[in-house]
Formats: C-alpha cells, sequence, structure tokens
C-alpha cells in the first residue's frame, strides 16, 4: 500500500516563474493538504482540498492557488516566484473527520 | 490565534538516557495533538496522535501525554539510541489544519 507521494522531489526556479507540484495521497483518503516548511521552522498550512473544493486556507496570498482532482491526487501552483518560497512543500493526505495526517517526503524548491 | 512552542529548541545526551520533550499550546480547543518526527530533508512520520478527550498514548519506547486544560503535552522517549537523532515536531489539529511547532533537534551520541 503506497503512502502518500510527491513529485518532483527537487525542483530549481527563477523569480518570476511558476511552478506546479504534484501530490498522490494515500489509498483510502479523501482530504490533501499543503504545507510550506521554510528551513529551521516548523510546517505552515496553506490550504485543505475536499471533495475538489477548497475547504480551508491558512494565511497565504493567491499566488498560491491549488487543485484536486476526482482520483483525490491535488497540485499546488505558485504564481510569480519570489526568493522567499524556497522551501519544502509538504502534502498530507487523511480520512475527512479529523482522522490522523499522512505526509509525503516533500518537494524541495530552490529559488534563484 | 493558535501559537505551538517547543522547548528546548536543541537537546544532546547520550545513549541509554530517557528524555523529555515538550510542547505547549495558546488554545485548548483542538481536537487531537500529533508528534512527528523529521528525518534532515524528509517528510514528516507520525509518532503518537493523542486525542483530544485522552490523556496519554505509548508506541514501544515513546510515551505522549495531553493535559488539553493547561495547554502542555510531552513525549517520553525511554533508553534513547543514535537511531533517534531527528527533529520532533508536536502539531495541534484544529479542525481541517494542523499548527506545528518549530520543533526540537534530538542528538544521541553513541
Amino acid at each position: 500500500d503506497a503512502g502518500v507521494t510527491q513529485s518532483p522531489t527537487h525542483l530549481i526556479k527563477t523569480r518570476g516563474q511558476q511552478v506546479t507540484l504534484r501530490c498522490s495521497p494515500k489509498s483510502g483518503h479523501d482530504t490533501v493538504s499543503w504545507y510550506q516548511q521554510a528551513l529551521g521552522q516548523g510546517p505552515q498550512f496553506i490550504f485543505q482540498y475536499y471533495e475538489e473544493e477548497e475547504r480551508q486556507r491558512g494565511n497565504f496570498p493567491d499566488r498560491f492557488s491549488g487543485h484536486q482532482f476526482p482520483n483525490y491526487s491535488s497540485e499546488l501552483n505558485v504564481n510569480a516566484l519570489l526568493l522567499g518560497d524556497s522551501a519544502l512543500y509538504l502534502c498530507a493526505s487523511g480520512r475527512s473527520g479529523n482522522q490522523p495526517q499522512h505526509f509525503g517526503d516533500g518537494t524541495r524548491l530552490s529559488i534563484l | 490565534k493558535q501559537e505551538v512552542t517547543q522547548i528546548p529548541a536543541a537537546l544532546s545526551v547520550p545513549e541509554g538516557e530517557n528524555l523529555v520533550l515538550n510542547c505547549s499550546f495558546t488554545d485548548s480547543a483542538i481536537y487531537n495533538l500529533q508528534w512527528f518526527r523529521q528525518d534532515p530533508g524528509k517528510g514528516l512520520t507520525s509518532l503518537l496522535l493523542i486525542q483530544s478527550s485522552q490523556r496519554e498514548q505509548t508506541s514501544g519506547r515513546l510515551n505522549a501525554s495531553l493535559d488539553k486544560s493547561s495547554g502542555r503535552s510531552t513525549l517520553y522517549i525511554a533508553a534513547s539510541q543514535p537511531g533517534d537523532s531527528a527533529t520532533y515536531l508536536c502539531a495541534v489539529n484544529e479542525g481541517n489544519k494542523l499548527v506545528f511547532g518549530a520543533g526540537t533537534i534530538l542528538r544521541v551520541k553513541s
């Protein structure tokens, strides 16, 4: 049984570019959440998707957007990249109803 | 706004010692609390989850306690091993999101 899988594992972009990160949830899970983890800090909640809708959003600008597909997989899109967007982006999946969250290994995004 | 604080920020102990990591949170309206382990450059591995109605959970050498009224949780690691070296994060579940502390970096010396 595969866990949460994220792609790509590493990505290098330049300022102003756009990026798409992908996440496949653990089998049986229907919610997908995205977190940003800067170096030396705890993860910060970006948003959660459930039934293909954004259910809740953290304190992130509109440059951060997402999508959930009918098979529950999800994408995180970031436009107009800034140097400060360099971070580890983590995807977490779970069953709706405050069940334990399971995390993927993340995508390391570096902005030059 | 929920704030989660972890103390100490870093800890270095000799192999075999028992140790306690602390986590405090400001808003007691939580659904549950999770402890995670993170190895360098990797994702998060869930260690223990305590529901808001529970007082503690145990898994092997790990024991986590929760005092919701005082906004505190502790993670107790017995007989520490070099393989326990990692960053330990606690997170409170506020419904659809987890709020994390900054973590405790643990180093167990052989």
